[in-house]
Parts: C-alpha cells; sequence; structure tokens
C-alpha cells in the first residue's frame, strides 16, 4: 500500500528558507496517473493548496503565495521536494504533502496523504 | 481563484442522525468537487470525488451529490467515528481551492 512521509526541519528562523521532502513508499511516483502535491494548514484553520508536480518535472503553484516556493521531484529516490524562501511567521503551519488524482488528463481528489509535518516559524 | 463557501460552519448532532453539509462554488465546476473529512491531529481523509463517487473503502453512510455551482455531502445515521471537520474542495481549476470546513460535533 502507498504510502507517503512528510520530513523537515520543524523549526525555520525567519527569513530562511525552509526544505521539506516526501518519500513515496509502496509504490512508484513515476506514473501517469497521478501528480504530487504540498499543501499547508496553519494553526487552527482550514487549508491551502501550495502546487503540485509531475513525475516527468511539470510544476503548478498557487500564485496567491508569490513564487517564493519551489518544487522538485527525484524518481531515483522516489522523493519529491519543496522549498519556500524568506519565511515569516504566517509560515507557521502543517505542511502535507499529498498524492492527486489525474485520469484522461481530468484533476480528481487528494486521495493519500503523509501524516503531515508541523513547521514553525520563529527565531 | 474559484471561492468555495461551506455552511453550516458548524453542526451539532446525535449518534444515528443524518446530516448535510452544503458546498457552494464561486462559477460553475461541473462535477470538479472533492470532499474530506479530518479528524483532530490527523490528515484530511478522501471520502468522496467527482462529487459523488465514493473513494475505495470509504462506508456507504457517505454520499454527495449537486453539480455547476451546488453540492452536498450528507450522513445518514452519524457514527461517533464520523464527529470530525468536513471539507470540500474543488478541483476544475488551479489554484486548487478549498471551503473553509463544517465541523460536526456532538450533541
Amino acid at each position: 500500500q502507498l504510502q507517503l512521509q512528510e520530513s523537515g526541519p520543524g523549526l525555520v528562523k525567519p527569513s530562511e528558507t525552509l526544505s521539506l521532502t516526501c518519500t513515496v513508499s509502496g509504490g512508484s511516483i513515476s506514473s501517469t496517473s497521478y501528480y504530487w502535491a504540498w499543501i499547508r494548514q496553519s494553526p487552527g484553520k482550514g487549508l491551502e493548496w501550495i502546487g503540485n508536480i509531475y513525475y516527468g518535472g511539470s510544476t503548478y503553484y498557487n500564485p496567491s503565495l508569490r513564487s517564493r516556493f519551489t518544487m522538485f521531484v527525484d524518481t531515483s529516490k522516489n522523493q519529491f521536494s519543496l522549498k519556500l524562501s524568506s519565511v515569516t511567521a504566517t509560515d507557521t503551519a502543517v505542511y502535507y504533502c499529498a498524492r492527486l488524482q489525474y485520469t484522461r488528463r481530468v484533476i480528481g481528489g487528494l486521495d493519500i496523504w503523509g501524516q503531515g509535518t508541523m513547521i514553525t516559524v520563529s527565531s | 481563484d474559484i471561492q468555495m463557501t461551506q455552511s453550516p460552519s458548524s453542526l451539532s448532532a446525535s449518534v444515528g442522525d443524518r446530516v448535510t453539509i452544503t458546498c457552494r462554488a464561486g462559477q460553475g465546476i461541473s462535477t470538479s468537487l472533492n470532499w474530506y473529512q479530518q479528524r483532530p491531529g490527523k490528515a484530511p481523509n478522501l471520502l468522496i470525488y467527482a462529487a459523488s463517487t465514493l473513494q475505495s473503502g470509504v462506508p456507504s453512510r457517505f454520499s454527495g451529490g449537486g453539480s455547476g455551482t451546488l453540492f452536498t455531502l450528507t450522513i445518514t445515521s452519524l457514527q461517533p467515528e464520523d464527529f470530525a471537520t468536513y471539507y470540500c474542495q474543488q478541483s476544475y481549476n488551479t489554484p486548487l481551492t478549498f471551503g473553509g470546513g463544517t465541523k460536526v460535533d456532538i450533541k
């Protein structure tokens, strides 16, 4: 059964760059039927889509997040990653990675999620 | 961006009750609408995709309907494990957007 696991630093200082990795196990990231997504949830708040990446490297980002995010995929390691530059306290959130259905060129739901990793931005 | 509005934002119900949550899209999204359940401290779990298709492994007491701009999630005979927060999400256009959530708690 496919599983996703986020890894990250937990605590980041303001203005630094946050790096997160999602490791896919129990299946291949190189599937034509899925995108791989990042979503975050600020404490006590709702869900915010950050973006998604295809195994071939094509990406879609949330334009409201002002291009501070960059996503990468490493098919040899079955991982995809997220970098967020110039973090501020407003980036404090639980960050989730997830698998996004993509069937016959139609995007579906986020059907498998990692457990999430809490990232706190503080000096 | 397509705005997703859920109502109510919270509701209280009893075990065995029938519960309906509404999600309204800011523009027509055909049936590109998904529903998630999130329990405290856990990741969301996909319940329904494409407005009315039950995700594998999800109990049949969950059902979804609607198209265009108005959608519903119905839980027939609420169970103790169903007390959680529910989110709708559109996949019609990027950026993907979520509703604000509906918290279902015990009356």
